[in-house]
């Protein structure tokens, strides 16, 4: 059982360069969450998807955008990365968005910009 | 607006000892919480929660957690702790009053047990 699968695992960009970071589940869930995760300030939503076809902005969105291409996949896009989005980033699932089950956390993407 | 804090940065524990890994949060109405585990190069791994009723939640691994409402507390515990234990904890809070609130994650304690 896959769970929440993130590609790639790592990468390095130049400024300026784009990039799409891909996550999918197999776990039928309704609910996905995209995170960058920092030293010292835990994990910050950038963009999350209630469901399929439905996506809203978290705390952290600018510089990015999402597509929920089906109810299994979640992307993360980066048009013109910044030295400032080099991070790990983290996909996670939940069965709906307001139930009282845990989300289901990737393994991550290290993130370099240079 | 809803927050949790961690206020430990890190908590070094001899093996075999008790540890406890220090959470509390802030809600306007009933909270959700959970602890949640990270390993060096992994993504995060659900250990438990609190929904509602017993204030004293059992998890993975042997660990546990107390709900304490008066003083806004979930502290995660454990009676003897392990080395495999060593790895970064996350405490999270859902508020579940009026609609739709996000997970908000404490900024994490790197947990040391020392052999």
């Amino acid at each position: 059982n896959a769970g929440v699968t993130q590609t790639p695992k790592f990468q390095v960009l130049k400024t300026g360069q784009s990039m799409t970071l891909q996550c999918a589940q197999d776990m039928n869930h309704n609910s996905m969450y995209w995170y960058r995760q920092d030293p010292g300030m835990g994990l910050r939503l950038i963009y999350y998807s209630a469901s399929e076809g439905t996506t809203d902005k978290g705390e952290v969105p600018n510089g990015y955008n999402v597509s929920r291409l089906n109810k299994r996949e979640f992307s993360l896009r980066l048009e013109s990365a910044a030295p400032s989005q080099t991070s790990v980033y983290f996909c996670a699932s939940s069965l709906r968005q307001d139930s009282n089950q845990p989300q289901h956390f990737g393994d991550g993407t290290r993130l370099s910009i240079l | 607006a809803q927050s949790v804090a961690q206020p430990e940065d890190q908590v070094n524990v001899a093996e075999g000892n008790p540890l406890t890994v220090k959470c509390t949060y802030s809600v306007s109405g009933n909270p959700y919480l959970f602890w949640y585990v990270q390993y060096p190069n992994r993504g995060l791994q659900f250990l438990l929660k609190y929904i509602t009723g017993d204030n004293l939640v059992k998890g993975s691994y042997g660990f546990e957690a107390e709900f304490n409402k008066s003083q806004t507390s979930f502290h995660l515990k454990k009676p003897s702790a392990l080395v495999s234990d060593s790895a970064l904890y996350f405490c999270a809070v859902r508020d579940m009053s009026g609609g739709y609130q996000k997970v908000t994650f404490g900024t994490g304690t790197k947990l040391q047990v020392i052999p």
